[in-house]
């Protein structure tokens, strides 16, 4: 199936841990994207890739560090885990970047709970 | 900076009848606005786009409006399904910052 897939789909830690979350895309898309959405349902960028390269950096912390090893490919680093992280990551593509015309698509989401 | 709100927050109605979901934005200056669906435990699926030059789009029993000059864009639903009940978000994409911004979204839940 051709989608955007991450992993894993939940992900229980306590504070101070490092975790991972893994994304994937086999649409052919240059740009990817991550997103959090917090527990008032509010949707908001953190980071935006287009062929490898970083082109959005919202004002997040940088314990997350986000690397994008092909253009397929979007993870997500979190260092010293806070309960505040606690929400659901989405990553997302989209066929270009600033040219207005192509929809996102989202993967099914990365519920994060620190505890 | 860019603000996307959705009213009504969420909205009942029974199966068959026709709605219409609102949303606004502060700055006119968008690239697109994007209506997504949101199932409970699930991404969001791409519903309809409309570029800042079109006034509107149609997919199936969708249709969405765009009036870039008052910000506002419309989703209507028509002949409403139980298979409808989701959250329904908008989304602008800026025009120079090309990040889309999204409304809270509005829940909607259709009784058979």
């Amino acid at each position: 199936d051709t989608a955007v897939s991450q992993t894993p789909k939940y992900l229980v830690t306590q504070m101070g841990n490092d975790k991972s979350i893994k994304c994937e895309q086999n649409l052919g898309h240059d740009t990817m994207y991550w997103y959090k959405q917090d527990s008032k349902k509010f949707l908001k960028i953190m980071f935006s890739y287009n062929n490898k390269e970083l082109i959005i950096n919202e004002t997040v912390p940088n314990r997350f560090s986000p690397k994008s090893p092909d253009k397929a490919h979007l993870n997500l680093h979190i260092n010293s885990l806070e309960l505040g992280d606690s929400a659901v990551y989405f990553c997302a593509s989209s066929q270009a970047w600033g040219q207005g015309i192509s929809p996102l698509h989202f993967g099914n989401g990365t519920r994060l709970t620190v505890t | 900076k860019q603000e996307v709100t959705q009213i009504p927050a969420a909205l009942s109605v029974p199966e068959g009848e026709n709605l219409v979901l609102n949303c606004s934005f502060t700055d006119s200056a968008i690239y697109n606005l994007q209506w997504f669906r949101q199932d409970p435990g699930k991404g969001l699926t791409s519903l309809l786009l409309i570029q800042s030059s079109q006034r509107e789009q149609t997919s199936g029993r969708l249709n969405a409006s765009l009036d870039k000059s008052s910000g506002r864009s419309t989703l209507y639903i028509a002949a409403s399904q139980p298979g409808d009940s989701a959250t329904y978000l908008c989304a602008v994409e800026g025009d120079s910052s090309y990040k889309l911004i999204f409304g809270s979204g509005t829940r909607l839940l259709v009784r058979p």
